[in-house]
């Protein structure tokens, strides 16, 4: 039993390119997460899955694309790397929207 | 202003000592309340859930949640150097829009 997984650890972009940051899980859970977190700004929600088959946007979704490919996958695209998007990404799940979130390793990313 | 305060610390305590970790937040609608820690380099992971004022009691943690002036708290009795790491306080809004909303964190040294 894995919890929330997360590829990749760390990742280096140039200005301009794209990646996809993609979190599975095997708790059966409903709902999944994307955040960002940054030094003095906190855990700030990007996107999220209510369950699957939707995607809502949280608080910082701009720059941002989500898939919730089946119950257990959800991935982050960033199609235009900036480097306001450097930061370290962290997936989360939860069995449904108000339960305690169960978060994966998260993603170091700088993009030059 | 932001919808939930937390100082960030750092705050330097001696094994054994009480320690106090606070949140205030500005939207009486939150419903339910965490607390998470998160060691250096890893994901948060759950410590405490509330969800109605009063004290809910784990071992050697304590949350503290008062509706009436909109102020959670965790207390962590004889703190070990082991309890060293970050604090988030988070609360969720389920009706109407969907919030969770973490705290930026409260960085804790406990000194051996």
């Amino acid at each position: 039993n894995a919890g929330v997984t997360q590829t990749p650890k760390f990742q280096v972009l140039k200005t301009g390119q794209s990646m996809t940051l993609q979190c599975a899980q095997d708790m059966n859970h409903n709902s999944m997460y994307w955040y960002r977190q940054d030094p003095g700004m906190g855990l700030r929600l990007i996107y999220y899955s209510a369950s699957e088959g939707t995607t809502d946007k949280g608080e910082v979704p701009n720059g941002y694309n989500v898939s919730r490919l089946n119950k257990r996958e959800f991935s982050l695209r960033l199609e235009s790397a900036a480097p306001s998007q450097t930061s370290v990404y962290f997936c989360a799940s939860s069995e449904n929207l108000a339960d305690t979130q169960y978060f994966g390793p998260g993603t170091r990313l700088t993009v030059l | 202003q932001k919808e939930v305060e937390q100082d960030p610390g750092p705050l330097s305590v001696p094994e054994g000592a009480i320690v106090s970790l606070n949140c205030t937040y500005s939207n009486s609608a939150f419903q339910y309340f965490m607390w998470y820690r998160q060691y250096s380099r890893k994901g948060p992971e759950l410590l405490m859930y509330t969800y109605s004022s009063g004290n809910k009691e784990d071992g050697r943690f304590t949350a503290q949640v008062d509706k009436s002036s909109k102020y959670i708290s965790l207390f962590i009795r004889d703190s070990q150097p082991s309890d060293s790491a970050t604090y988030l306080c988070a609360m969720i809004l389920t009706s109407g829009t969907y919030k969770y909303i973490f705290g930026t964190g409260t960085r804790l040294k406990v000194l051996a």
